[in-house]
């Protein structure tokens, strides 16, 4: 199992420019998130799915789009790229929360390492 | 107050040391909590979990305290490659969203 998967690894947008973050994960999970991280800030969540068909914004969702495409698959878009979205993306994603028993674990990708000039 | 607290640091300690964490929690309804570990620049990894009965994993100790509201991981015989942030993760009851404490480094000197 490869487990969550990120594609770019890096990117250098010009401010004004879009790109999609690419995000798969092989574990059949039900949730997945995207956060991203800046030092000194911790990891800030963007927006989850808690499940196929569903997307929530997080604590920093302005500027960004998510797309749940299938169970495996949720893509983080920025359709006007600014500096202020350079940062380390990461992906990840759990299996479903179950009321009253086993709250699980989450499991990241490698990041995508965007900068915005 | 934040929802999950953890003292920044660095901890900076000499090989074969034990170190100790403390990460505090505000919210009540907490149903779970994790430990993770990630090195600089790379993903966070899941180091271990927390029961409420403690739980160790060779060198590693992660203890629940309930009433006081707080987590805790005991790193005995300290390894340079134990140099880290520690970062701790509380979930709440019916909440799809984990709440990540903001780390403590930790700096382990030959």
């Amino acid at each position: 199992n490869a487990g969550v998967t990120q594609t770019p690894k890096f990117q250098v947008l010009k401010t004004g420019q879009s790109m999609t973050l690419q995000c798969a994960q092989d574990m059949n999970h039900n949730s997945m998130y995207w956060y991203r991280q800046d030092p000194g800030m911790g990891l800030r969540l963007i927006y989850y799915s808690a499940s196929e068909g569903t997307t929530d914004k997080g604590e920093v969702p302005n500027g960004y789009n998510v797309s749940r495409l299938n169970k495996r698959e949720f893509s983080l878009r920025l359709e006007s790229a600014a500096p202020s979205q350079t940062s380390v993306y990461f992906c990840a994603s759990r299996a479903t929360v179950l009321a009253g028993t086993r709250v699980y674990e989450q499991y990241f990708g490698p990041g995508t390492r965007l900068t915005v000039t | 107050r934040k929802e999950v607290e953890q003292d920044p640091g660095p901890f900076n300690v000499p090989e074969g040391a034990t170190v100790a964490f403390n990460c505090t929690y505000s919210n009540s309804a907490s149903q779970s909590f994790f430990w993770y570990r990630q090195d600089c620049r790379k993903e966070p990894k899941l180091l271990m979990s927390v029961y409420s009965s403690g739980n160790e994993d060779g060198r590693f100790t992660a203890q629940l305290n309930r009433a006081s509201q707080y987590i805790s991981l005991l790193i005995r015989d300290s390894k340079l490659s134990d140099s880290a942030t520690y970062l701790c993760v509380v979930n709440r009851r019916g909440s799809y969203i984990p709440t990540f404490g903001r780390g403590t480094s930790l700096i382990v000197h030959p």
